[in-house]
C-alpha cells in the first residue's frame, strides 16, 4: 500500500517555465510534508517543508500548495532553471508517531535551456 | 562540516558474500536510517533506529541487519549478499519530527 503518491514520474519543461508536482497521501495523521532535491551522485537534501495549519509556503521560486481537505500537496517551481533539474521526492510524517517519514517515489525534472 | 559520512561509496560483491555498510552522523542526533533506492520505487525504509540502544524494522527489512553502535554510528550488515540487493543505500539522521539529513550513498553491485 502506497501512503504517498506522487506524479508525474518524469517532467520536462523549458527554461522560465513552471514546473508542478503533485502528491497525495492517505494518512490522516501526517502532519510534517517536506520536499526533497536530489541531485544525480548526490543524497536528498530538504528542500522545502509545510505544515497543515497553513495552505502555502513559498521559499523563493519554491512553493509548497496544501490542501488538507483533499489531502493532496504540490510543489510549484516558478521561472525554471536547467540548474533545478534534480529527482524530487515528497515526504509526509505524523508526529503522533515515531516521525518515520514515507516518501512518494519521485520526479525526475529536466529543464531544458 | 561532515554531517552524515557513509563507507563504502561503491562495492561490488559476489552473491553469498557478505559486507558491512557504515554510517556515522557528527550532529547529536538520535534518530538514524537505512534507506534504499531503486529506479521507480523511490526511498524505501529498511530499519531505523530512534535512539542510541534501540533498532527497528522499515518496510523492506528482509535479508538484512543493523546495529546501533552508539549515538553517531549506524550500520548496516548484508548477511548474504543477492542480486536483488543490488541498489543505492543512503543512511540519514535527524531530530525527531523534523529535517532528515542524507549522507551521499553507497552504491552496492551483487553479482
Amino acid at each position: 500500500q502506497q501512503q504517498v503518491k506522487q506524479s508525474p514520474q518524469s517532467l520536462i519543461v523549458q527554461k522560465g517555465g513552471i514546473s508542478i508536482i503533485n502528491c497525495a497521501y492517505e494518512n490522516t495523521a501526517f502532519d510534517y510534508f517536506p520536499w526533497y532535491q536530489q541531485f544525480p551522485g548526490k543524497g536528498p537534501a530538504l528542500l522545502i517543508a509545510i505544515r497543515p495549519d497553513v495552505s502555502e509556503k513559498k521559499e523563493g521560486r519554491f512553493t509548497i500548495s496544501f490542501n488538507k481537505s483533499a489531502k493532496q500537496f504540490s510543489l510549484h517551481i516558478m521561472d525554471s532553471q536547467p540548474g533545478d533539474s534534480a529527482t524530487y521526492f515528497c515526504a509526509a510524517s505524523a508526529s503522533g508517531g515515531s516521525y518515520i517519514p514515507t516518501f512518494g517515489r519521485g520526479t525526475s525534472l529536466i529543464v531544458h535551456p | 562540516n561532515a554531517g552524515v559520512t557513509q563507507t563504502p561509496k561503491f562495492q561490488v560483491l559476489k552473491t553469498g558474500q557478505s559486507m558491512t555498510l557504515q554510517c556515522a552522523q557528527d550532529m547529536n542526533h538520535n534518530s538514524m536510517y537505512w534507506y534504499r533506492q531503486d529506479p521507480g520505487m523511490g526511498l524505501r525504509l529498511i530499519y531505523y533506529s530512534a535512539s542510541e540502544g534501540t533498532t527497528d524494522k522499515g518496510e523492506v527489512p528482509n535479508g538484512y541487519n543493523v546495529s546501533r553502535l552508539n549515538k553517531r554510528e549506524f550500520s548496516l550488515r548484508l548477511e548474504s549478499a543477492a542480486p536483488s540487493q543490488t541498489s543505492v543505500y543512503f543512511c540519514a539522521s535527524s531530530l525527531a519530527g523534523g529535517e532528515l539529513f542524507f549522507g551521499e550513498g553507497s552504491r552496492l553491485t551483487v553479482l
